[in-house]
């Protein structure tokens, strides 16, 4: 069945360190979609992208979408202690549109 | 305020005792979903809803079940708990039907159950 891989599994760094989580889908997607969890909360959505080779920006966080639409990495640029969590990855399967996630990067940031 | 109310936010319950989790929603959405969270596995689907009366499931379905009479709830229902349904519980809705973008999920704030 369809698979969203996400790599790394876990990442820590020194804040003002850059960060980056890469997502691999078995396959082509219509759109990503990437959620922060912070510790002891809830997934929130973050951005959708749609299109071949898009990059958008929300401060330091710049999210791209390959241009063959099956892979997405999201990159933040030096990191503060308020970008802890983990982040997922998702991507809709079948008609439905169902979020198939991948399994998440949990970033720490020491200070 | 939109949100995603899930109860109980956290309980921890025996060996086959019979509990729901309950969800409502007040964003008038049509689609809700249940996931559920364990450390390395992410967050896998359990069921999910179209609209009222249309379910269906998910990833990992066995052991639960789930109903929907009215467009804003969407109960978890574990009829016999067993210690592997110990985990992160989430509900989730979106609206509309999937049209291929825009179909954001907004979450619950969880619920964690523990069954001894």
């Amino acid at each position: 069945g369809q698979q969203v891989m996400q790599i790394p599994q876990y990442q820590h760094v020194q804040e003002g360190e850059d960060f980056t989580t890469y997502c691999n889908s078995s396959t082509t997607l219509s759109n990503i979609q990437w959620y922060k969890q912070r510790p002891g909360g809830h997934p929130v959505f973050l951005i959708q992208l749609v299109k071949s080779g898009e990059v958008k920006k929300q401060k330091r966080l710049t999210f791209q979408f390959g241009e063959a639409k099956k892979n997405s990495s999201l990159h933040i640029t030096a990191t503060q202690t308020t970008d802890v969590g983990t982040y997922f990855c998702a991507g809709p399967a079948g008609s439905q549109g169902n979020l198939i996630f991948g399994k998440g990067t949990k970033l720490s940031v020491k200070p | 305020e939109a949100q995603v109310t899930q109860n109980p936010r956290y309980l921890i319950t025996v060996t086959g005792k019979k509990l729901t989790v309950t969800c409502s929603q007040n964003m008038n959405h049509e689609y809700m979903s249940w996931y559920r969270q364990d450390p390395g596995l992410g967050l896998r689907q359990i069921y999910y809803s179209m609209n009222v009366e249309v379910t269906d499931k998910g990833d990992v379905p066995e052991g639960y079940k789930v109903s929907r009479k009215e467009k804003r709830n969407f109960p978890l229902i574990l009829e016999s708990p067993s210690p592997n349904q110990t985990s992160l519980y989430f509900c989730a809705s979106r609206p509309g039907a999937y049209r291929g973008y825009g179909n954001t999920i907004y979450f619950g704030e969880g619920s964690w159950l523990t069954v001894v």
